[in-house]
C-alpha cells in the first residue's frame, strides 16, 4: 500500500524558512506529479506547487518568489522550502501525488501543521 | 482560473439529494476535479475529468458539466458524507474553489 509520510519544523518565527520533506513509501515514484498542498486553520485547499520526476516544477504564483520545491528520485522524497515565512503562513500543509495526465490527486500524507509565531 | 463553489453551506439530511456548483472563470473544458474532505482528515477524490468518478468512490456520488460550469450530485446522502467538498481545476495552477460544508 502505497503511503505518504511527511515531516518537518512545526513551530516557526516571522521570516524564518519554513522546509518539510515527503517520502513516498512503495508504489511508483516517476510516473506522477508531487504536489504540496495546505490549508490554513479553518480555511480551504490553497495549491502552492509540484514536481515531476525529471525536476521540473510549477509554483502558484502567489508565492513562488518564496518557494521551491525539490525532489531527491534515490530517495524517493519530495520537500518544500518557503522563505520569509508570515502569520499568514500557518497551515497545515500536505504532499499529494498528482497524475501526470489527468492532473487530480489522488492520495495524501497525513500532513504537516506549521505555526508561525513570534 | 477562479472558482467559485455554490452553496458555501449546505443543510441536508441523510437520503437527500445534494447538489454543488462550481463555477470556472474561463474555459476549463474537463479539467475539474471533486474532493471530499471529512474534519481532520486529508481529502479525498472523488471526481476527475468532470464526470469521472475514481476507483472506490460509491456511485452515489456523480459529476457532470464542461467549460465554466460544472456539478458534484449526491443521491441519497449517507451520513459518512456530511463533510466539505472541493471543486478543482486542473488546467493551469490547479486552483481550488471555496469549498461546499454538506451538514446537518
Amino acid at each position: 500500500q502505497v503511503q505518504l509520510q511527511q515531516w518537518g519544523a512545526g513551530l516557526l518565527k516571522p521570516s524564518e524558512t519554513l522546509s518539510l520533506n515527503c517520502s513516498v513509501i512503495g508504489g511508483s515514484f516517476n510516473n506522477y506529479y508531487w504536489t504540496w498542498i495546505r490549508q490554513a486553520p479553518g480555511k480551504g485547499l490553497e495549491w502552492i506547487g509540484e514536481i515531476n520526476y525529471s525536476g521540473s516544477a510549477n509554483y502558484n504564483p502567489s508565492v513562488r518568489d518564496r518557494v521551491s520545491i525539490s525532489i531527491d528520485t534515490s530517495k524517493r522524497q519530495i520537500s518544500l522550502k518557503l522563505t520569509s515565512v508570515t502569520v499568514a503562513d500557518t497551515a497545515l500543509y500536505y504532499c499529494a501525488r498528482t497524475g501526470l495526465w489527468v492532473r487530480a490527486s489522488d492520495l495524501w500524507g497525513q500532513g504537516t501543521m506549521v505555526t508561525v509565531s513570534s | 482560473i477562479q472558482l467559485t463553489q455554490s452553496p458555501s453551506f449546505l443543510s441536508a439530511s441523510a437520503g437527500d439529494r445534494v447538489t454543488i456548483t462550481c463555477r470556472a472563470s474561463q474555459d476549463i473544458s474537463l479539467y475539474l476535479a471533486w474532493y471530499q474532505q471529512r474534519s481532520g482528515e486529508p481529502p479525498n477524490l472523488l471526481i476527475s475529468a468532470a464526470s469521472t468518478l475514481h476507483s472506490g468512490v460509491p456511485s452515489r456520488f456523480s459529476g457532470s458539466g464542461s467549460g465554466t460550469e460544472f456539478t458534484l450530485t449526491i443521491n441519497g446522502l449517507q451520513p459518512e458524507d456530511f463533510a466539505t467538498y472541493y471543486c478543482q481545476q486542473l488546467n493551469t495552477y490547479l486552483t481550488f474553489g471555496g469549498g461546499t460544508k454538506v451538514e446537518i
